[in-house]
């Protein structure tokens, strides 16, 4: 069982907007604002596409949003894309015991 | 170009152990924390361990604790797993992970190597 809770699957069709959620505690997404967001494809290693909760590294599309509240952090894409398919994992600092936690990750599919 | 790159992995016997190793380039590696991230066959990715730039700070994940020991080699830009008391459930591609921040960890990992699979079986 993972620390962080997220959905296994969502879908949408292109153009439209998903969200998907990790649910965690106070001790991981709700006490620190260090919640990052990561794309894997199929036999492919993970890519970053948010981090500290809200900010896109360079090359990320602005489709791609993350926001937070309380001890639920969100990842939505916008303008939904057939290459947006892939699984979503969010990812939190935990504090100095646990440090580092992941979610059991969310399969996206583009209808 | 920052690149990882992983190699050590390999079939090996429920107890026994085994070296990984995840060459870095393209940044300074001293700077950053690195990252050891498993993903089982068909499940999601798991944290096993983290180094602090310096390399005096180690952390590990209760799975791991007491078996696994995370290291580094600033001279040779390289970051090591070793692993002792392999079982079956250790089964995984192993990725290496860099810290986005240099000298203060972010917590979120921006470059990742292309992971060596480890098979824990008789």
């Amino acid at each position: 069982q993972s620390a962080l809770t997220q959905p296994a699957s969502v879908s949408g069709s292109p153009g439209q907007s998903i969200t998907i959620s990790c649910s965690g505690t106070n001790n991981d997404v709700g006490g620190y604002n260090l919640v990052s967001w990561y794309q894997q494809n199929p036999g492919k290693a993970p890519k970053l596409m948010i981090y500290e909760g809200t900010k896109r590294p360079s090359g990320v599309s602005s489709r791609f949003s993350g926001s937070k509240s309380g001890n639920t952090a969100s990842l939505t894409i916008s303008g939904l894309q057939a290459e947006d398919e892939a699984d979503y994992y969010c990812c939190s600092f935990a504090g100095s015991d646990t440090h580092v936690v992941f979610g059991g990750g969310t399969k996206l599919t583009v209808l | 170009e920052v690149q990882l790159l992983e190699s050590g992995g390999g079939l090996v016997q429920p107890g026994g152990s085994l070296r990984l190793s995840c060459a870095a380039s393209g940044f300074t590696f001293r700077s950053h924390a690195m990252n050891w991230v498993r993903q089982a066959p068909g499940k999601g990715l798991e944290w096993v361990s983290g180094i602090s730039g310096s390399g005096v700070s180690t952390f590990y994940s209760d799975s791991v604790e007491g078996r696994f020991t995370i290291s580094r080699d600033k001279s040779k830009n390289t970051l090591y797993l070793l692993m002792i008391s392999l079982t079956a459930e250790d089964t995984a591609v192993y990725y290496c992970a860099k810290d986005l921040w240099d000298n203060i960890p972010s917590y979120a990992m921006d470059v990742w190597g292309q992971g060596t699979t480890v098979t824990v079986s008789s």
